[in-house]
């Protein structure tokens, strides 16, 4: 079975910090896809990062960028000078290649303090 | 370039009635998917479909539910004889083509409440 799993439920962190959102996941298939998605408050769903899986070099957007470590399923995400903006639900979530199904975790919920 | 549309974006109904929710692709985009959120927990896949066709229904529960996607016009999800178990945001997501990886892009979702 095809699992994400993100052992966090809730974060915090003060506005300019750094934080670091985790996230694992589960699957024997070996070429696939990894994302991270935003949903503010107004629930828009918002591509925040996405990365290969051949890739070995981690993906980076900004102040956004990712820990992957492929062989530990692993797939965390790094916040840098941290927006209030930036206070949302983040859910990790990967696609199989080729199967265009997104499966999501259960989310982050993230709060970024003045 | 308007992004995914979708309507109502609330919608109230008693149980055993019927719901439909409506999901209009960005320009160009030929790929549908629906997304079911209950509260609390992250977003399931439900359905895949393009022009005329169901491509994936994994998702999607054996009864009451169904989708469409016509040659002409939005992308219906149906939930028939609604119970309170259905109440969650439905999210449509749509992508220009539907191998390998292409990025879905989510409209702002549904959120279906059943009394």
């Amino acid at each position: 079975a095809q699992t994400v799993t993100q052992s966090q439920p809730e974060m915090s962190v003060q506005e300019a910090e750094t934080v670091t959102l985790s996230c694992t996941y589960d699957t024997s298939e070996s070429n696939y896809y990894l994302f991270w998605y935003k949903q503010p408050p107004s629930r828009q769903m918002i591509l925040v990062i996405r990365q290969e899986a051949y890739k070995q070099q981690n993906a980076t957007e900004n102040r956004f960028s990712v820990n992957f470590q492929k062989a530990a399923k692993s797939f965390s995400l790094k916040i840098s000078d941290s927006q209030l903006g930036d206070t949302a639900m983040y859910f990790c979530a990967f696609m199989i290649l080729n199967t265009d199904k997104l499966i999501f975790g259960t989310g982050t919920r993230l709060q970024v303090f003045p | 370039n308007a992004g995914v549309m979708q309507n109502p974006r609330h919608l109230v109904r008693r149980r055993g009635q019927e719901a439909r929710l409506r999901c209009s692709p960005m320009k160009g985009h030929s790929h549908v998917y629906w997304y079911r959120q209950l509260p609390e927990e992250g977003l399931k896949f439900m359905v895949y479909l393009q022009k005329e066709n169901i491509i994936d229904e994994s998702g999607m529960p054996k009864e009451r539910f169904s989708a469409e996607f016509p040659k002409e016009g939005p992308s219906i999800l149906r939930i028939q004889q609604v119970v309170r178990g259905d109440s969650a945001a439905y999210f449509c997501a749509s992508s220009p083509t539907g191998t390998q990886y292409n990025e879905q892009f989510f409209g702002p979702g549904t959120r279906l409440t059943v009394l």
